[in-house]
């Protein structure tokens, strides 16, 4: 079935700090792909998508660009704050709005 | 609009008892859905409804019961709890059910089961 598979945290920064969340996925067709953000005690939140290959999708100084042939949707982003600090899921859908959730990153960053 | 809403946000259970999570949305969303999120699984779809009076299965369903009388509403009841079912529960809406609506979570529900 449909999975997704993102890095190991804990990821611990500097505030300006660059940071890269990996994420790879594995489908056997055309899924959908997004980030969602979880900041302490509250639901998920969604943070950006993208839905064919090449799109990139981006929010509040995130990106993250669908890459088909590295089956890869890599979450950035160029200089993070304290706010930041949150857990962060990659996930997909396919042809159905059922969602399939990585294992979830938490990010951490010190001022 | 308030959202997702979701209560209780804590709930200690001794096995073998049974409760009721509530879900409620007011934003006329069809589809509703029910995760439980574990260390280091992310989040597991446990039950769907793509309407009033539709229910279906998800990854994890063994244990919950759910029910869709209303459009807003949609319960998960544990009937007899274990100590597998401690989790964080979270309830989720879309607009239509579409696989690229954006969905709405809810700020969950942490139960512990003795």
């Amino acid at each position: 079935g449909d999975s997704v598979t993102q890095m190991e945290g804990p990821v611990t920064l500097s505030e300006e700090a660059f940071l890269t969340i990996n994420c790879t996925y594995t489908a056997t067709g055309y899924p959908s792909l997004f980030w969602y953000v979880q900041y302490p005690g509250e639901g998920l939140q969604l943070l950006l998508k993208a839905t064919k290959a090449d799109d990139k999708g981006s929010n509040k100084g995130f990106e993250a660009t669908y890459r088909k042939e590295t089956t890869s949707f890599h979450l950035e982003k160029g200089s993070v704050q304290v706010s930041d600090s949150a857990v962060y899921f990659c996930a997909l859908t396919q042809g159905s709005p059922q969602l399939s959730f990585g294992a979830g990153t938490t990010v951490t960053v010190r001022a | 609009n308030a959202g997702v809403t979701q209560t209780p946000k804590f709930q200690v259970l001794k096995t073998g008892q049974s409760m009721t999570l509530q879900c409620a949305q007011d934003m006329n969303h069809e589809y509703m859905s029910w995760y439980r999120q574990d260390p280091g699984m992310g989040l597991r779809l446990i039950h769907y409804s793509v309407g009033a009076g539709i229910t279906d299965q998800g990854e994890v369903p063994n244990g919950y019961n759910v029910s869709r009388s209303t459009t807003e509403d949609f319960p998960l009841r544990l009937l007899s709890a274990a100590p597998s079912q401690t989790s964080v529960y979270f309830c989720a809406s879309s607009y239509s059910g579409g696989e690229f609506d954006e969905q709405f979570f809810g700020p969950g529900t942490r139960l512990t089961v003795l």
